[in-house]
């Protein structure tokens, strides 16, 4: 099976712009959950959708937004990028969200830039 | 909502030796509390799980304890090696929907040969 795919691997964006990222999770997986990950802050937890539907939400402003497909593909935006904003992007799928299925495979990440 | 604090923030050992990672957590409901390893450069991946109905599991060199009533829980790992070295994550979650896995701010293993 092919792992968890995200797109772009590396992003470099000015102050103002908004932008895109996506993730495929493997064949099957049907939660996908996005973390931000920054030296020294670990895995700040975003956002978690199972079957089209956002399960939970971290603590990060509006500007954070996602979405999931029907083929459980996820894609998050990031609007008016501030520099603070510059970080890893993480995106995890899992069978399920909760029970047995736990467990969740990570995707390489995309390294967001914000100049 | 649930807060994870992981300790220390780096830990070195000489090869062979054990290393052991403490996290809190301040939900009393999780029940569910994953490893996580991230070597330099690549994405985290499992180790190791446990739920709140057992107090110990062991994988070969890794074993991670849980102390539900100090809401505490630890990784071990004995006769470390090189491969090793990488940031190690805990995490708890909660039951039901609505419960998110939060994780600890991760910990930076350094064994030296």
């Amino acid at each position: 099976k092919a792992g968890v795919t995200q797109t772009p691997r590396y992003l470099i964006k000015t102050r103002g712009q908004q932008v895109t990222l996506s993730c495929s999770p493997i064949s099957g997986h049907r939660s996908v959950s996005w973390y931000q990950q920054t030296p020294g802050q670990g895995l700040q937890f975003l956002f978690e959708y199972f079957s089209e539907t956002q399960r939970n939400k971290g603590n990060f402003p509006g500007r954070f937004s996602g979405r999931q497909f029907s083929n459980s593909r996820s894609e998050m935006n990031v609007s008016t990028l501030e520099l603070g904003d510059s970080a890893l992007y993480l995106c995890a799928s899992s069978l399920a969200p909760t029970g047995q299925n736990e467990k969740l495979f990570f995707g390489s990440g995309t390294q967001l830039s914000v100049l | 909502g649930e807060n994870v604090e992981q300790h220390p923030s780096t830990l070195s050992v000489q090869e062979g030796d054990s290393a052991v990672i403490k996290c809190t957590y301040s939900d009393s409901a999780s029940n569910y509390f994953p490893w996580y390893k991230q070597e330099l450069g690549k994405r985290p991946q499992l180790i190791i799980d446990i739920r709140s109905n057992v107090g110990e599991k062991k994988d070969q060199r890794i074993a991670v304890t849980l102390n539900k009533t100090a809401k505490h829980f630890s990784l071990h790992i004995t006769e470390t090696q090189p491969e090793d070295s990488a940031v190690y994550f805990c995490a708890a979650k909660g039951t039901g929907a609505g419960n998110m896995l939060t994780f600890g701010g991760g910990t930076r293993l350094m064994v030296k040969p």
